[in-house]
């Protein structure tokens, strides 16, 4: 599975929108991205995931380049609720296979 | 969306207790369970994959005698720290797969987790 890279930390204000990056530069086309949250002392829940096309559901959008080399988070109003460690992840397997496996994350502070 | 319990969701126990957490997926059947472990400020690291009515499947490093996983039913596994010591504090988290499909993608359920201290 391709690495990730994340920012360790970020800050928003809330009511704006939280833009989280990840870059996967050696994502292959078979690979999927998926985006997780973990709050403090909580499971991880499970946010939204993609291939290649934009997605968007209740709790965010993912916006994916073109090239799939890259990935942006869209909170599009952030609340304090939000403050949590987001983890991208990228995995080729999906369905029955897929397992997540976390890298660090980018802890993701919402400030009044 | 599907719910995913452990128990307890914390504990303490002396060096030398054995101590079993327990992970139960509430309204679907999951054939397959992962646990996880996780320490202050660091990641979630994979340990195990739970597989109803056989052997878990242990990651590198992991001590299959010391990490004991039985995976009786579809909607239960449970992991027991045997003879625990302080460097097994940790918080430990389960997940499940909903194998009924009712997401497409098979989307993964994680518990709230289980803190164990060791004293």
């Amino acid at each position: 599975d391709a690495k990730t890279t994340q920012p360790t930390s970020m800050d928003c204000a809330e009511g704006r929108a939280a833009n989280l990056p990840c870059n996967h530069s050696t994502i292959s086309g078979n690979e999927y991205v998926y985006w997780y949250r973990q709050i403090h002392s909580q499971g991880p829940q499970y946010i939204i995931h993609g291939l290649k096309n934009n997605e968007t559901n209740e709790m965010a959008s993912l916006i994916i380049t073109e090239d799939r080399k890259s990935s942006t988070l869209i909170l599009p109003h952030a609340t304090l609720r939000d403050t949590a460690v987001y983890y991208c992840i990228v995995s080729s397997a999906s369905g029955g296979s897929y397992i997540p496996t976390f890298g660090r994350g980018t802890s993701l502070i919402v400030h009044p | 969306g599907a719910v995913v319990s452990q128990h307890p969701s914390w504990v303490i126990c002396k060096s030398g207790t054995s101590v079993k957490i327990e992970c139960r997926s509430l309204d679907f059947q999951a054939t397959t369970m992962f646990w996880y472990r996780q320490f202050p400020k660091q990641s979630l690291m994979l340990m195990a994959t739970s597989n109803e009515g056989s052997k878990a499947t242990y990651e590198q490093g992991v001590e299959k005698d010391k990490f004991l996983i039985n995976h009786a039913s579809l909607t239960l596994s449970t992991l027991t720290v045997t003879s625990a010591h302080p460097e097994d504090s940790s918080f430990y988290i389960c997940s499940a797969r909903d194998q009924g499909g009712r997401a497409a993608y098979n989307e993964q359920f994680f518990g709230p987790g289980t803190r164990l201290t060791v004293l």
